[in-house]
């Protein structure tokens, strides 16, 4: 089983619409969870981190569910320039040898 | 807001050579690590670097590959001769590790390309 899943997309969705994306990480000792956003051949620059009681950066909302070890990203109004691809990644506790990364979701926001 | 450079921005070598790709990370930070993409596909683990030995490697870091960090700010990854497969995208990143960023931090990447 994958370390970490996520919806394969793409996501094609209007201007202004909301959307959200999900992610499965298997391994119970993940303690540090992120989102990041890749343009196309860009780095992976880091979207937001995912605190255990959810936290919100402007039109952005990560939520974080350990029981049944899933996290969510959620963009509201969405805007032309958040077309990328977004990148669920996790690590171990007490372990920062490695970061796992996801598949990633591809969102394509057309006007 | 300090960030890891990599150089060279692109990178194109023939078949069999050797190349080192070259990075400087953030300077407070404990853990490196190296990451390629090939086009289409997902961001690989490649190693990860921390008290100045190797902490961590993935199946594809074999002996064709090695990290060194000379001299205390940089960090090099050296591909010893290069294959058409070992044509992607190679990012450095630097973390702090445990903290209140733990999270990691990534260079703008080389793109190597295996003629």
């Amino acid at each position: 089983r994958k370390e970490v899943e996520q919806d394969p997309g793409p996501f094609n969705v209007p201007e202004g619409a909301t959307v959200a994306f999900n992610c499965t990480y298997s391994n119970s000792a993940s303690q540090s969870f992120f989102w990041y956003r890749q343009d196309c051949r860009k780095e992976p620059k880091l979207l937001m981190s995912v605190y255990s009681s959810g936290n919100e950066d402007g039109r952005f909302t990560a939520q974080l569910n350990r029981a049944s070890q899933y996290i969510s990203l959620l963009i509201r109004d969405s805007k032309l320039s958040d077309s990328a691809t977004y990148l669920c990644v996790v690590a171990r506790e007490d372990n920062f040898n490695k970061f796992y990364f996801g598949s990633g979701t591809k969102l394509n926001v057309k006007p | 807001e300090p960030e890891v450079t990599q150089t060279p921005s692109h990178q194109v070598t023939q078949m069999g050579q050797e190349v080192i790709l070259r990075c400087v990370p953030i300077s407070n930070h404990l853990y490196f690590y190296w990451y390629r993409q090939i086009l289409g596909q997902k961001v690989e683990f490649l190693v990860s670097f921390y008290n100045n030995e190797i902490s961590e490697k993935s199946e594809i870091f074999d002996d064709q590959f090695s990290v060194e960090r000379p001299d205390g700010s940089n960090f090099t990854l050296k591909i010893r001769s290069t294959k058409l497969e070992d044509s992607a995208m190679y990012f450095c990143a630097s973390s702090v590790g445990r903290g209140a960023r733990p999270e990691a931090f990534f260079g703008q990447g080389t793109r190597l390309t295996v003629v």
